[in-house]
């Protein structure tokens, strides 16, 4: 059964510092979105991608964030300049049939610590 | 706006008992509810979804959740609890546009052998 993956599993980062975080969808997905979930807090839903746009954001999916699908392959999520309530796993997702209740499907997440 | 409760933080069960795991939600139209599992390191596995019809939804490794509107209720149960359950399980509704979900703050299973 085909997965959504997700890398780097864990990253490590100096403050101020850009990242990316990489999401390869399941290939006949159409939707990706990205949540958080800062340790021992809930998921958050940070953004959602749909035709190369944002269809929605949330409060937290500020200035410093930005996600494009660069290849038609894989979803980026990129921080440009990392504080350290960055640090959280994140968790990319997809879903396919384009209806408006879709099933969202999760990766394992990347861990980021933000030092 | 939406808005997904879990009452119970954690909740010890031993191997063998019955589960019921408890989830309120918040929302204003008919709700798209749905339950994850996360078990350490790993990501968030689908276990089931409601959508609507029978509002007694079958989902993998033998859970089941039952949707009561009345109650704004949608609980997750298994008849009996083995030790691979123990994981952390979301609640989650989609918004009426269906581009995002609201957890609730989870319960974590532990299971005593």
């Amino acid at each position: 059964e085909p997965e959504v993956t997700q890398t780097p599993s864990h990253q490590v980062t100096q403050m101020g510092q850009e990242v990316i975080l990489r999401c390869v969808p399941i290939s006949n997905h159409l939707y990706f979105y990205w949540y958080r979930q800062i340790l021992g807090q809930k998921v958050e839903f940070l953004v959602s991608f749909y035709n190369n746009e944002i269809s929605e954001k949330s409060e937290i999916f500020d200035d410093q964030f930005s996600v494009e699908r660069p290849d038609g392959s894989n979803f980026t999520l990129k921080i440009r300049s990392t504080k350290l309530e960055d640090s959280a796993m994140y968790f990319c997702a997809g879903g396919n049939t384009g209806a408006t209740r879709e099933t969202q499907y999760f990766g394992p997440g990347t861990r980021l610590l933000v030092l | 706006a939406q808005s997904v409760t879990q009452p119970d933080i954690h909740i010890t069960v031993s191997e063998g008992a019955s589960l019921e795991l408890r989830c309120n939600y918040s929302y204003g139209a008919t709700p798209y509810l749905f339950w994850y599992v996360q078990s350490p390191g790993q990501g968030l596995q689908l276990l089931l979804k409601y959508f609507s019809g029978d509002t007694l939804v079958q989902g993998i490794k033998g859970f089941e959740a039952e949707f009561k509107r009345s109650q704004s209720s949608f609980n997750l149960r298994k008849p009996s609890v083995h030790w691979s359950d123990a994981a952390e399980y979301f609640c989650a509704v989609l918004n009426n546009a269906g581009n995002m979900l609201t957890f609730g703050g989870g319960t974590r299973l532990m299971v005593k052998p």
